[in-house]
């Protein structure tokens, strides 16, 4: 258990919805990155913030956006879905801004979009 | 820009063989370099990471990795498998902002 928890683990939804994604960080941790990974794409960088402000962006869609509130939970929001956005969202957290040192993800939340 | 390759997608193996998954990056700065790894159906962990000093890393589990600046290369080695290693095998390397990884090897051990 990394400690990292994400919500839903499974969602089907149809193209056109919205979806929001939820990932509560480790105790202490006060960075939050989102990653995409798909069959085609493999896992994808989208978006970091580091203590509810935003420190990175990766390739993330207009369509979709993210936050990181005062308790540092994190939501990604992700609107008028296409059925490429079928994939699996990683949240991972970390003690610092500085990626170099351990990642901690979570089971992820698997996307399908009919 | 910094990228990784992982040269094979596919690493079949019996158990107790050894095992070696070839990642090669390319990167214009100092570089820091990972593996992680991910068993069905769970998130990504850590395996090992270089940041600097020795260029063999141990890392968890029996893996240690190589950092070979000549070859950019930072290739995951373990002497002997388990069942228990089959899993998808992720190298990564630091991307200022985020780490950039590569397509994953995905190991199977077979008894």
């Amino acid at each position: 258990d990394s400690g990292v928890t994400q919500t839903p683990k499974h969602l089907i939804t149809a193209t056109g919805q919205r979806v929001t994604l939820r990932c509560s960080p480790r105790s202490g941790d006060l960075s939050v990155y989102w990653y995409q990974q798909s069959l085609d794409q493999g896992l994808q960088f989208l978006i970091q913030y580091y203590n509810g402000e935003e420190r990175a962006k990766g390739n993330i869609l207009e369509r979709f956006s993210a936050q990181q509130f005062p308790d540092l939970h994190s939501e990604l929001n992700l609107s008028s879905l296409e059925l490429g956005d079928s994939a699996l969202y990683f949240c991972a957290s970390g003690r610092t801004s500085a990626h170099t040192g351990e990642l901690f993800f979570g089971e992820g939340s698997r996307l399908t979009v009919l | 820009a910094q990228s990784v390759t992982q040269l094979d997608s596919q690493v079949p193996v019996f158990e107790e063989a050894p095992v070696e998954l070839r990642c090669n990056y390319s990167s214009s700065v100092s570089v820091y370099l990972f593996w992680y790894v991910q068993y069905p159906n769970q998130g990504l962990q850590l395996l090992l990471k270089y940041l600097s000093g020795s260029t063999l890393v141990k890392g968890i589990n029996g893996f240690e990795a190589e950092f070979n600046k000549s070859q950019t290369s930072f290739h995951l080695r373990k002497p002997s498998v388990h069942i228990s290693d089959t899993a998808e095998y992720f190298c990564a390397v630091d991307g200022t902002d985020k780490l950039i990884f590569g397509t994953g090897t995905r190991l199977q051990v077979f008894p």
